[in-house]
């Protein structure tokens, strides 16, 4: 089974454009959910979208937005770069909301790693 | 919200020595602690979990403890080779549909150095 798989790996950008990085799930798991890693702030949790709905956000800025697609994919967008946006971008997926019930586990991707300059 | 604190931020052992890694959260209704290995560049992976129903839980020369009480878990690593050195991340979860649903939240990390 395919793991989770994210595109593209690797991208430069410039202040002040937008970018968009896209998740495909494993298989047959509807929960995605996206995270920011960097140096400073270790791995914060940015969104999370259950059947094309965002079900949780984390505390970052209106900048950062994504969506869900009936095919379980996800995409997120960020507008307006900033150098501080500099980061690797983590998508995981599960199988269900409830990551708790037995059976049910969280797996990341390989990330994008985004660079501003 | 939750808040997780991991240590040590770094440590380093001898090859074939134990190591443990220690976490405490803050969210009493907190109920799945999953641990990552991190390889440099690479994405984080699941490498053991436990949910709250349980105290331990071992892989071969993996275990984690959980309690809930203190509300602290730990990753204890045995028989410590050179591929294990990595950095290793905890989280907490309430992973329900009622709140937080797959939301983790991260220890700092620790940077596990295994020396030969």
């Amino acid at each position: 089974k395919a793991g989770v798989t994210q595109t593209p790996r690797y991208l430069i950008k410039t202040r002040g454009q937008q970018v968009t990085l896209s998740c495909s799930p494993i298989s047959g798991h509807r929960s995605v959910s996206w995270y920011q890693q960097t140096p400073g702030q270790g791995l914060q949790f940015l969104f999370e979208y259950f059947s094309e709905t965002q079900r949780n956000k984390g505390n970052f800025p209106g900048r950062f937005s994504g969506r869900q697609f009936s095919n379980s994919r996800s995409e997120m967008n960020v507008s307006t770069l900033e150098l501080g946006d500099s980061a690797l971008y983590l998508c995981a997926s599960s199988l269900a909301l409830q990551v708790s019930g037995s059976g049910n586990t969280i797996y990341f991707g390989e990330g994008s790693w985004l660079t501003v300059v | 919200g939750e808040n997780v604190e991991q240590h040590p931020s770094t440590l380093s052992v001898q090859e074939g020595d134990s190591a443990v890694i220690k976490c405490t959260y803050s969210d009493s209704a907190s109920n799945y602690f999953p641990w990552y290995k991190q390889e440099l560049g690479k994405r984080p992976q699941l490498i053991i979990d436990i949910r709250s129903n349980v105290g331990e839980k071992k892989d071969q020369r993996i275990a984690v403890t959980l309690n809930k009480t203190a509300k602290h878990f730990s990753l204890h690593i045995t028989e410590t080779q050179p591929e294990d050195s990595a950095v290793y991340f905890c989280a907490a979860t309430r992973g329900g549909l009622t709140g937080g649903g797959n939301k983790l939240t991260f220890g700092t990390g620790t940077q596990l150095k295994v020396e030969l």
